[in-house]
């Protein structure tokens, strides 16, 4: 079945440094891609998104880039700060009518510090 | 900017009790849902909802769950007897269309004693 697969964490920076978060994913036909963030606290919230291959979403200074080549979608931020700490989930949706449901990877909680 | 919101925050229950966790979707929506995330495991989806009616259900979600839309502005997810492993943060969400971005609350965190 389809399926997410999110790089563990949790992942601890100091404030200015680069993030890469991995995701990469296996699915049955051509599906959307997301980012969802969760701050403390709060609900799940669109980071960005992308809805086919080569493109690239992004947001706040993130950005992942749909890779149909190796199924990936890193999510990317070159200088992340202390507000940035949350968790974030990698996530698909297929295309095509009867496809209704998200499907999620297991989060990867980010610690920045300043 | 409009939101999702659940009620309540937190419900504790004993186990075989019914819960019924409330949401109230963004009022132009038209697609509802429920998904649940087990402690240390993924988000997982239980159910999408549209013009009154089940459009898509996972497996998870057995003749002990049941959906409803009540009245014009909220939507509900019953757990008729409550187990232990049904203890988990229950997120719902909205979408304007099936294939639009869903929108999600802030989670009901159930507890099954």
């Amino acid at each position: 079945g389809d399926s997410v697969t999110q790089m563990e964490g949790p992942v601890t920076l100091s404030e200015e440094a680069f993030l890469t978060i991995n995701c990469t994913y296996t699915a049955t036909g051509y599906p959307s891609l997301f980012w969802y963030v969760q701050y403390p606290g709060e609900g799940l919230q669109l980071l960005l998104k992308a809805t086919k291959a080569d493109d690239k979403g992004s947001n706040k200074g993130f950005e992942a880039t749909y890779r149909k080549e190796t199924t990936s979608f890193h999510l990317e931020k070159g200088s992340v700060q202390v507000s940035d700490s949350a968790v974030y989930f990698c996530a698909l949706k297929l295309s095509g009518g009867s496809n209704y449901k998200l499907t999620f990877g297991k989060g990867t909680l980010l610690t920045v510090n300043p | 900017e409009p939101e999702v919101t659940q009620t309540p925050s937190h419900q504790v229950t004993q186990m075989g009790q019914e819960v019924i966790l409330r949401c109230v979707p963004i009022s132009n929506h038209l697609y509802f849902y429920w998904y649940r995330q087990i402690l240390g495991q993924k988000v997982e989806f239980l159910v999408s909802f549209y013009n009154n009616e089940i459009s898509e259900k996972s497996e998870i979600f057995d003749d002990q769950f049941s959906v409803e839309r009540p009245d014009g502005s909220n939507f509900t997810l019953k757990i008729r007897s409550t187990k232990l492993e049904d203890s988990a943060m229950y997120f719902c969400a909205s979408s304007t269309i099936y294939t639009d971005t869903q929108y999600f609350g802030p989670g009901t965190r159930l507890t099954v004693l």
